[in-house]
Parts: C-alpha cells; structure tokens; sequence
C-alpha cells in the first residue's frame, strides 16, 4: 500500500520570502514522486518529479523538491515566493502495479503569497 | 498538439439524469484515466484503460462506466446521477513505456447534481 501525507493544508508566505511545503510517503515499491500545481479553476500542472536519478530535483517556476530516503520526504521549496505562485500544490506517489499507473494524490496544500 | 481535452467545462444534472464526460487526447497514449476531486481529498481514480478495448476500476468506481474504442477518446458516463456525485472530474492520460509516470491532465468538467 502507499499514501502520501500533505502536513500542511494552508501554508501563507509574504511575497519575496522562501516557500516550503511538506509531503511525506510511504510506499512498498521504489516510488516516482511527483508535485503537481493546480491554479484556481485550472487543471493541473506538473511542477517536477523524481525518478530515481538525483535526489535533489528542480522544476518548472524556480520550485525544486529533494527527496530523503531515510526520512521518506520529498517536500517542496522555492527560495522567493512570487504572487503568481499562490495556488494549490500536490504531492503524488505513483507506482506500476500489473499496467495499473496507480497514482496516490495527497489532500493538497494551499499556498497563499502576500503583497 | 491540444493535450488532453474534456467537455463539457460546466454540467449541471439533476439526480437521476445520464450523461457522458468527454476526453480526448491527441499525443497517441496508450493510458487514459479517469479521477474525481472533492475538497481536501486530492484526486481519486474513478476508471483506467491502458489500451482501446480495455478498462479495469479504480479506487471509486461505483456509479460510473466507461469504454474504450479508440486511442484517442475515454467517455466517462454517468447512468443515474446522484448529488454524491457532484465533483471535478479531471482526465489524464500518459504512455504506458518508459520508467515513470508523468500524466497530463485534462481542464476538467465541473459537475453539480441537485
């Protein structure tokens, strides 16, 4: 079984200032992990994703996520958060189960960036 | 390439009405999904197909079918609507080779059942 864990429903940063969102996983295969981006009454976008290459990755918009093994982490940050940012993130673990491209979606973390 | 399309946008039904959810992708993948988003519970997998002609469940299928002729189409129906099912359905679809598993995302349908 796998699940992913989004500790934090509401995060609000100023504008300028660094953006951390936390996700936790667990999962019994060698996970991909993925933070996708969805804007208000958008769909979703994919922000950057984690393949079992190197564990710190960078994405799209300046975001970049590490992943730790040993803490089963994979929480995302962006150094200065810009207006356009304020959205909702998803952290999602997939895994290959028999062709099923299982996908476990965390409840979301909604960022909030202020003037 | 238009990615993954759905329509309608908008659907209001009232309960005990049929419909169909479109999806159309244009990237020629074997993998099309479709989930369900409700407030504070991300996304959940209604239906998948990995192939036309073959479709299996996800996590909430009750209440819904779907089938798959083409490559490039995965309907979603519902048969007999009810306010439990008010949601936004969102289409995905991905190759079925390589070793992860990115898939693209469709706009989305929002669907509100009085």
């Amino acid at each position: 079984a796998q699940s992913v864990t989004q500790l934090d429903s509401h995060v609000s940063v100023s504008e300028g200032t660094p953006v951390l969102l936390r996700c936790n996983y667990s999962s019994s295969y060698s996970p991909s992990l993925f933070w996708y981006v969805q804007h208000p009454n958008k769909g979703l976008q994919l922000l950057l994703k984690y393949t079992s290459a190197a564990t710190l990755v960078k994405g799209i918009n300046g975001f970049e996520a590490e992943f730790k093994k040993s803490e089963t982490s994979f929480h995302l940050t962006k150094p200065s958060a810009h207006m356009s940012d304020a959205a909702e993130y998803f952290c999602v673990v997939s895994f290959m189960d028999t062709g099923r491209r299982a996908l476990t979606f965390g409840s979301g973390t909604r960022l909030q960036v202020q003037p | 390439n238009a990615g993954v399309t759905q329509t309608p946008k908008f659907q209001v039904l009232k309960t005990g009405q049929s419909m169909t959810l479109q999806c159309a992708q244009d990237m020629n993948h074997e993998y099309m999904s479709w989930y369900r988003q409700d407030p504070g519970m991300g996304l959940r997998l209604i239906h998948y197909s990995v192939g036309a002609g073959i479709t299996d469940q996800g996590e909430v299928p009750n209440g819904y079918n779907v089938s798959r002729s083409t490559t490039e189409d995965f309907p979603l129906r519902l048969l007999s609507a009810a306010p439990s099912q008010t949601s936004v359905y969102f289409c995905a679809s991905s190759r079925t080779s390589g070793d992860y598993n990115e898939q693209f995302f469709g706009p989305g349908t929002r669907l509100t059942v009085l």
